[in-house]
Formats: structure tokens, C-alpha cells, sequence
């Protein structure tokens, strides 16, 4: 059984910290990995898509990859009131055909 | 909004009565999803279509579930004789060949 582990939270964070969200997965051979947020009684939308070990910048977020340790987080500078929501992580555990396997989710509070 | 529509938003049921939701993927997606979300879980793989054809379902889609993709364009999910475990936001997405996924608004199910 695939499965993606996360800290349910919540985490609370002051406004302009940084968040730092991580993510366990057990299937080594995973290749894709996701980061989706999803605010309350709304469906995923997707921050960020990672393949390769390091880090993957896009504005105040940063995706960093371990694949020697199944390990992927996420972070958030200059947090914003704005960014609370939960964050899901999700790999791509299907092969070719790309289903997703998420994790619970982790909630996020950014207090302003 | 990502392209992707789903109808209804929102469904009360009864158990035992017969539900059926649509999603329209983005037009050039030839990949489309079903998931499955609970209260404080991550969303869960239902089944896949590629073009009209259905080429995985999870063991989570019983006999009750069936779901169609006619002319490989917009996706139907039926459940028959609801039941209350069967309340939950079901999620469709759909992906162009590419691995990510850009997910509908939900349709929220309430089975009574």
C-alpha cells in the first residue's frame, strides 16, 4: 500500500514567516511529487510540481526533494493571512497513468 | 477556475435514491480523474479514463458506482441506492498528457 504521510497540524505561523510543510512518501520509486491547496469547502488547486532531487523556486513558494530519504516539503516566506488553508501533498503513484496518492493534508494558520 | 466544470455543486439525497454528476475537462485533456474526498482526508483515486476508455478503477468504486466518458469528452459518475457513507466532495480532474492534474470545483453529496 502506497502512502504519502503528513503532519495533520494545525501549524500556526505569524504573518511574514515562513511555513514549512513536509511530506513522507514509502514508494521509492515515485517520480512526480505535488503540492495542492485547498481552502475550506473548495477543491485542490495545485502550488507546485517537483521531479527532480534539490529545490524548485516559484515566488514566495520553494518545493525541496530528497529522493534517498522519500522526503518532500514545502516552503512559504513572507507567510500571508492569505495562505491559510490546508496543503496536500500528493505523488504520482500510478505509473503511466498518473493517479494521484494524497496525504491528509496539513493546516496551515497564518495569524496575522 | 481551471477549466474544469462539474454539475451539480451541490446534491441532498436520500439513501437509497440514484445519483449522477457530470465533469467537462479542459476541451484538449484526454485524461480525466475521478477522486473521492472525505472530512480531513486527502482526496482518493476512483478511476481513469483516457479518450472514452475506462482503464483503472480502485477497489474504493463498488458495484454501486459506475462512471462513463462517452466520446471521450465530458465524464458521468453514477452511484445507485446511495448510502450514507457514500456522502463526501467528489473530485474530477483531467491532464493533457502532462502529469499534473488541474481539479473541478467538487460536486458536494449529502446522503440523509
Amino acid at each position: 500500500q502506497k502512502e504519502v504521510e503528513q503532519n495533520s497540524g494545525p501549524l500556526s505561523v505569524p504573518e511574514g514567516a515562513i511555513a514549512s510543510l513536509n511530506c513522507t512518501y514509502s514508494d521509492r520509486v515515485s517520480q512526480s511529487f505535488f503540492w495542492y491547496r485547498q481552502y475550506s469547502g473548495k477543491s485542490p488547486e495545485l502550488i507546485m510540481s517537483i521531479y527532480s532531487n534539490g529545490d524548485k523556486e516559484d515566488g514566495r513558494f520553494t518545493a525541496q526533494l530528497n529522493k534517498a530519504s522519500q522526503y518532500v516539503s514545502l516552503l512559504i516566506r513572507d507567510s500571508q493571512p492569505s495562505d491559510s488553508a490546508t496543503y496536500l501533498c500528493a505523488e504520482n503513484s500510478g505509473g503511466s497513468n498518473y493517479k494521484l496518492t494524497f496525504g491528509k493534508g496539513t493546516l496551515l494558520t497564518v495569524n496575522p | 477556475d481551471t477549466g474544469v466544470s462539474q454539475d451539480p455543486r451541490h446534491k441532498i439525497t436520500k439513501r437509497g435514491q440514484n445519483v449522477t454528476f457530470r465533469c467537462d475537462p479542459i476541451s484538449e485533456h484526454n485524461r480525466l480523474y475521478w477522486y473521492r474526498q472525505t472530512l480531513g482526508q486527502g482526496p482518493e483515486f476512483l478511476t481513469y479514463f483516457q479518450n472514452e476508455a475506462q482503464l483503472e478503477k480502485s477497489r474504493l468504486l463498488s458495484d454501486r458506482f459506475s462512471a462513463e466518458r462517452p466520446k471521450g469528452s465530458f465524464s458521468t459518475l453514477e452511484i445507485q441506492r446511495t448510502e450514507q457513507g457514500d456522502s463526501a466532495m467528489y473530485l474530477c480532474a483531467s491532464t493533457g498528457g502532462r502529469e499534473t492534474q488541474y481539479f473541478g470545483p467538487g460536486t458536494r453529496l449529502l446522503v440523509l
